[in-house]
C-alpha cells in the first residue's frame, strides 16, 4: 500500500461543477497535511494547508479526518483556470514528506 | 512568504557534458533541501535529500556519482548532472522546508529546471 494514495483521475468536469478530491495516508503519526497545485511544466505550489477543523478559502474547502486517515479537497463552481494536477502532501514529522501521485483535473467550457 | 529560487530554468546540453542546477532559499535558512525529478505526466520522484555541511542522502536507485549534490551553505544547494545522457532529460525541482506558525513545516518549491540532453 502506498503511503499516500489519491484518486487516479483524470477528472473531466464542465465549468461550474463541484469536484472533490480524496486522499488517504497510511502513517497515523503524520502531522501536517497540504494540498498543492501543479500546472503543466511548472513547479507545485501550495494551495492550502489542511486542518482537523476543516478550512475554506473561497471556492476551495479542505477537510481532514484523522481517525480515518483521510483528506479531501472540494472545489466549487470550478473555473477553466482550475485545470491542473492536485497533489496531496503529508508530513510525517520533521522532514519526512510524502507526495501523492496527484489527480489531474480538466475543466471544460 | 518563503521563496526558493532555482536556476537555470531551461538548459540544453550535449551528451557527455555536465550540468549544474542551483537552488537557493531567498529569505530563510534551509539546512535541508530536496531534489526531485519529474518526467512528463508522472509524479514527483524524490532523488535525494541535501544536508548542509554533510553528504546528501540518496533515494534507492539514484546514482550518487551521477547526480552530485553539494550543500555548501544554509541557503544554497546544487545538483550536478554528470556525463548527461538523453534519458536524463527531465524536469528537476528543488524544495526546502520553511516553518510557519500556522502551518508548521511547509514545503516551498523552486521554479524547476528543464534539462534537455541532445
Amino acid at each position: 500500500r502506498k503511503e499516500v494514495e489519491q484518486d487516479p483521475g483524470p477528472f473531466n468536469v464542465p465549468e461550474g461543477a463541484t469536484v472533490a478530491f480524496n486522499c488517504t495516508y497510511s502513517n497515523s503519526a503524520s502531522q501536517s497535511f497540504f494540498w498543492y497545485r501543479q500546472d503543466c511544466r511548472k513547479e507545485p505550489k501550495l494551495l492550502m494547508s489542511v486542518y482537523s477543523s476543516g478550512n475554506e478559502d473561497g471556492r476551495f474547502t479542505a477537510q481532514l479526518n484523522r481517525a480515518s486517515q483521510y483528506i479531501s479537497l472540494l472545489i466549487r463552481d470550478s473555473k477553466l483556470s482550475d485545470s491542473a494536477t492536485y497533489l496531496c502532501v503529508v508530513n510525517a514529522g520533521g522532514f519526512k514528506t510524502i507526495f501523492g501521485a496527484g489527480t489531474r483535473l480538466f475543466v471544460k467550457a | 512568504g518563503a521563496v526558493v529560487s532555482q536556476h537555470p530554468s531551461w538548459v540544453i546540453c550535449k551528451s557527455g557534458t555536465s550540468v549544474k542546477i542551483e537552488c537557493r532559499s531567498l529569505d530563510f535558512q534551509a539546512t535541508t533541501m530536496f531534489w526531485y525529478r519529474q518526467f512528463p505526466k508522472q509524479s514527483l520522484m524524490l532523488m535525494a535529500t541535501s544536508n548542509e555541511g554533510s553528504k546528501a542522502t540518496y533515494e534507492q536507485g539514484v546514482e550518487k556519482d551521477k547526480f552530485l549534490i553539494n550543500h555548501a551553505s544554509l541557503t544554497l544547494s546544487t545538483l550536478t548532472v554528470t556525463s548527461a545522457h538523453p534519458e536524463d532529460s527531465s524536469f528537476y525541482i528543488c524544495s526546502a522546508i520553511g516553518v510557519t506558525v500556522s502551518s508548521g513545516n511547509t514545503i516551498y518549491f523552486g521554479e524547476g529546471s528543464w534539462l534537455t540532453v541532445v
